[in-house]
């Protein structure tokens, strides 16, 4: 199947740091996602993108959806405790029909330090 | 509330016995979804339906079945031909068409006695 290699795997910063991780495809994607999962529980969709080159923000959250359709970033500003999760890019298909299923990365695993 | 409910939270399977997960959704979505998750990975798709009685495999299908008789309902069937079921199984729904998102339940852990 296709891979979505994303990076970094994890990240030990500090409160009120930014932070980065992104998402790179060999493939090329018509939706880009962002989700944000907590232990023991399902992930939960922070940002969706639908255009190429489209810059979204969601609060202190901000993702591109690359011009190529081949890489996403997703950016957190001024980090807080309740960031600390497991971030997770996912990529969906080609048909447009909005009903396929979705492609992961592995995960971006951030850990804030007080 | 509307959302996604994935029922038992917790399940334990014996060798060789079939186990079944449930997924109810009251979103009034025509899509849904089952993805297994293993540690430190990310989701992998099992199987999905677009619409009533009728369904497509995803990329790890083998050794899974499911059924979907109802917009609401998408059990997913673990049978003993999963020779390593232990996983963390993630349930989500969405509308068809473009630009549609998918929301996901709060998953059943299985694990084999």
């Amino acid at each position: 199947g296709q891979q979505l290699n994303q990076s970094p795997q994890s990240m030990f910063i500090q409160e009120g740091e930014d932070v980065s991780m992104n998402c790179t495809s060999s493939s090329i994607f018509n939706t880009w996602l962002w989700y944000k999962q907590d232990p023991g529980e399902g992930p939960v969709l922070l940002i969706a993108l639908y255009k190429a080159g489209e810059l979204t923000s969601n609060g202190r959250l901000t993702a591109q959806f690359g011009i190529t359709r081949k890489d996403s970033f997703l950016n957190i500003s001024a980090s807080i405790p309740s960031d600390v999760g497991i971030y997770f890019c996912a990529g969906q298909g080609h048909s447009g029909g909005g009903a396929d299923g979705l492609t992961f990365g592995k995960g971006t695993h951030l850990i804030i330090q007080p | 509330d509307g959302g996604i409910t994935q029922s038992p939270k917790y399940l334990f399977r014996k060798e060789g016995q079939n186990v079944t997960l449930s997924c109810e959704q009251n979103l009034n979505h025509d899509a849904m979804y089952w993805y297994r998750q293993d540690p430190g990975q990310g989701l992998r798709l099992i199987y999905y339906s677009q619409i009533v009685n009728d369904f497509q495999k995803g990329d790890i299908a083998e050794g899974y079945s499911v059924s979907r008789e109802k917009k609401e309902s998408f059990p997913l069937t673990v049978t003993s031909a999963q020779k390593n079921p232990t996983a963390f199984y993630l349930c989500a729904s969405s509308y068809t068409g473009a630009y549609q998102p998918q929301h996901f339940g709060d998953g059943t852990r299985l694990s084999i006695l």
